[in-house]
């Protein structure tokens, strides 16, 4: 049972481009969250999806960051213009269902802006 | 929103030491998990526990949830055992499920 797959592992982009990162959750699960780490910091919940919906946006940027999780692929996390700050880890979670249940974490996606 | 803390920042040990590290947090939770990040960066499960004590070869972990702390033991380290430690726990009030993170225990294995 293949673990969370995330692509790529790395990624440079440079100031203004737009950086797409892809989360394929466990076989079975159907609950993705993204968190972010930032250099020498813990990580921080950005977005909750469950299939075609938008759970919890609580911890995304009002701008520039998107997220989604359409009915067929995987989930995407989407950064427009993006900015030196941007450059962090971003992992992905998934969990089978909503609630008291291990969320399991994919290898991340490393972004780097230059 | 709920904090977690944990102790000690800092850790470093000899090979075949035995450790605990502390999560504290601040409110009643539904979910409890303990990770291990690894030099190269990899997140790893080591426990779900939102409450009661589980074993897995060298580790352990213990959460009291009354009181609102866990544990996670580690006997006999070994250097494979370096790397940050997190715990990070789903609050009881919120709607949705997401986690959050203590700022983790930096451990050091020495030869």
């Amino acid at each position: 049972n293949a673990g969370v797959m995330q692509n790529p592992r790395h990624l440079v982009r440079r100031r203004g481009q737009e950086a797409r990162l892809r989360c394929s959750p466990m076989k079975g699960h159907s609950h993705v969250y993204w968190y972010r780490q930032l250099p020498e910091e813990g990580l921080k919940f950005m977005v909750y999806l469950q299939k075609e919906n938008i759970i919890d946006e609580s911890g995304m940027p009002k701008e520039r960051f998107s997220a989604e999780f359409p009915k067929e692929g995987p989930s995407i996390l989407r950064i427009q213009q993006v900015v030196r700050g941007d450059s962090a880890a971003y992992f992905c979670a998934s969990s089978l269902l909503r609630g008291s249940y291990t969320q399991y974490f994919g290898p991340g996606t490393r972004l780097t802006v230059l | 929103g709920i904090q977690v803390e944990q102790s000690p920042p800092d850790l470093i040990l000899q090979e075949g030491a035995n450790s605990t590290l502390r999560c504290n947090f601040s409110d009643s939770v539904n979910n409890l998990q303990w990770f291990h990040q690894n030099p190269w960066g990899q997140l790893i499960n080591l426990f779900y526990i939102p409450s009661g004590t589980k074993q897995n070869g060298r580790l352990s972990a213990t959460t009291v949830a009354t009181e609102r702390y866990s544990l996670l033991y580690i006997s006999s380290s070994q250097t494979t055992d370096s790397g940050v430690y997190f715990c990070a726990v789903e609050p009881k009030e919120t709607s949705g499920s997401r986690l959050t993170f203590g700022e983790g225990t930096q451990l050091t294995v020495n030869p």
